[in-house]
């Protein structure tokens, strides 16, 4: 069984770029949650998928966008970049089945983007 | 808005000694908190959680304790080791799934 992975590792853009984050789901699991963890800070939570629908989202202005696939993989989308998005970007995987389990997510290791 | 916070960044320990990390919330809709535990290079795990019909939950060596009316709570590790030596998160949620993440507690067992 393999667990939550995300690509890339490291990315570098620009101010205005938009920029395609990856995640890959714990097999079995059915919900992704997107979280931005500046530096020093706490993890905040972008929004959640569950079965490719958007099922919750946090204070994140529509520039920050997602989808999530048939298997459960996910997608996180930023456009017109800013500085303060340079962030630790983490997905979450879990399996909801009516009522949110949060004991099962599963975090991945993360994308660190840095927007110059 | 900081619903959840730690109010300590970092904390030392003895190994064998207990570990306390303290978080506060100010949300009265959270009904559920978690802690999580986090090492360089990784991503959060799950360490133990209470519900907030709860007062106490126990899991090994890990312990967490949730005072309501103070909208507080805290995680005890007791015996501290080298190895619980991480980046302490304590979360809170509500019905809405969205999870709010105090700013971590960097816990550091010297043996």
């Amino acid at each position: 069984e393999t667990g939550v992975t995300q690509s890339p590792t490291h990315l570098i853009k620009t101010r205005g770029q938009q920029v395609t984050l990856r995640c890959s789901s714990q097999s079995g699991h059915n919900t992704v949650s997107w979280y931005q963890q500046a530096l020093g800070q706490g993890p905040q939570f972008i929004f959640q998928y569950y079965r490719e629908e958007e099922n919750g989202r946090g204070n994140f202005p529509p520039r920050f966008s997602g989808l999530q696939f048939p298997n459960y993989s996910s997608e996180l989308n930023v456009n017109a970049l800013e500085l303060d998005d340079s962030a630790l970007y983490l997905c979450a995987s879990s399996s909801l089945s009516g009522l949110a389990s949060y004991n099962e997510q599963f975090f991945g290791p993360g994308t660190r983007l840095t927007v110059l | 808005d900081q619903q959840v916070k730690q109010n300590s960044p970092s904390l030392s320990v003895q190994e064998g000694r207990i570990s306390i990390l303290n978080c506060d919330y100010t949300n009265s809709m959270f009904d559920y908190f978690l802690w999580y535990k986090k090492y360089p290079a990784e991503g959060p795990t799950f360490l133990i959680s209470i519900s907030s019909i709860k007062d106490k939950n126990e899991d090994g060596r890990f312990t967490v304790f949730l005072n309501k009316s103070a909208k507080h709570l805290s995680l005890h590790i007791v015996p501290s080791q080298p190895g619980d030596s991480a980046v302490y998160f304590c979360a809170a949620t509500g019905n809405n799934n969205d999870m709010r993440f105090g700013a971590g507690t960097r816990l550091t067992v010297k043996p």
